[in-house]
């Protein structure tokens, strides 16, 4: 059974740096072809794609967002870590971790919400 | 604004039929065949529909139908259910610059 869960701060403030971790199980982040995006999606507001890692470290990140997005793996942990910096009110949304596997991402976590408040 | 255009809304009666558009570019509808949908009750994390435009996930109904013509998908949901009304997005591959993106939703309500 494939599962994906999310997890970090659910109150940030503005400029400091979002951190979240996204634990896996059921597949390995070895698997071939297959990786974990971070896909965010604001109050009331639509999907927005944020960075995925394939398991061959291969890591592509949203042109918009490049410049405040690291993503890396752990694989002995099944983890993903996302990292974002200089959050502002405008990044407040649920972040979701999903499994993409030939760009279709067929499984997802339950989402958190992240707000940026001071 | 989203890079994919979708109807804000769409609705039909129980046992219709409704399809959902989804027009993108060259850059990315027009050029791949990786668009796939994703259904999303309030307060939930969004499911898997159809993948590469018109392949449907185990499980899924086969009410749930996909398509392509040049740079616009669609999603068509025949024999509408009241499970069904929820929010609908696209997403298709845009390249390796861009990689991914998202259509800006469709809210279905079955009347």
């Amino acid at each position: 059974q494939v599962t994906l869960k999310e997890s970090g701060p659910v109150l940030v403030k503005p400029t400091e740096t979002l951190t979240l971790t996204c634990t896996v199980s059921g597949f390995s982040l070895s698997n071939t072809r297959m990786g974990v995006s971070w896909i965010r999606q604001p109050p009331g507001k639509a999907l927005e794609w944020l960075a995925h890692i394939f398991s061959n470290d291969e890591k592509s990140y949203s042109t918009s967002l490049k410049s405040r997005l690291t993503i890396s793996k752990d694989t002995s942990k099944s983890q993903v870590v996302l990292t974002m910096t200089n959050m502002d009110p405008v990044d407040t949304a649920t972040y979701y971790c999903a499994r993409i596997s030939d760009y279709n991402f067929d499984y997802w976590g339950q989402g958190t919400l992240v707000t940026v408040s001071s | 604004q989203s890079a994919l255009t979708q109807p804000a809304s769409v609705s039909g009666s129980p046992g219709q039929s409704i399809t959902i558009s989804c027009t993108g570019t060259s850059s990315d509808v027009g050029s791949y065949d990786l668009v796939s949908w994703y259904q999303q009750h309030p307060g939930k994390a969004p499911k898997l529909m159809i993948y590469e435009v018109s392949k449907r996930p185990s499980g899924v109904s086969n009410r749930f139908s996909g398509s392509k013509s040049g740079n616009t998908a669609s999603l068509t949901i025949s024999g509408l259910q009241a499970e069904d009304e929820a929010d609908y997005y696209c997403c298709s591959y845009a390249g390796i610059s861009t990689h991914v993106v998202f259509g800006g939703g469709t809210k279905l309500t079955v009347l």
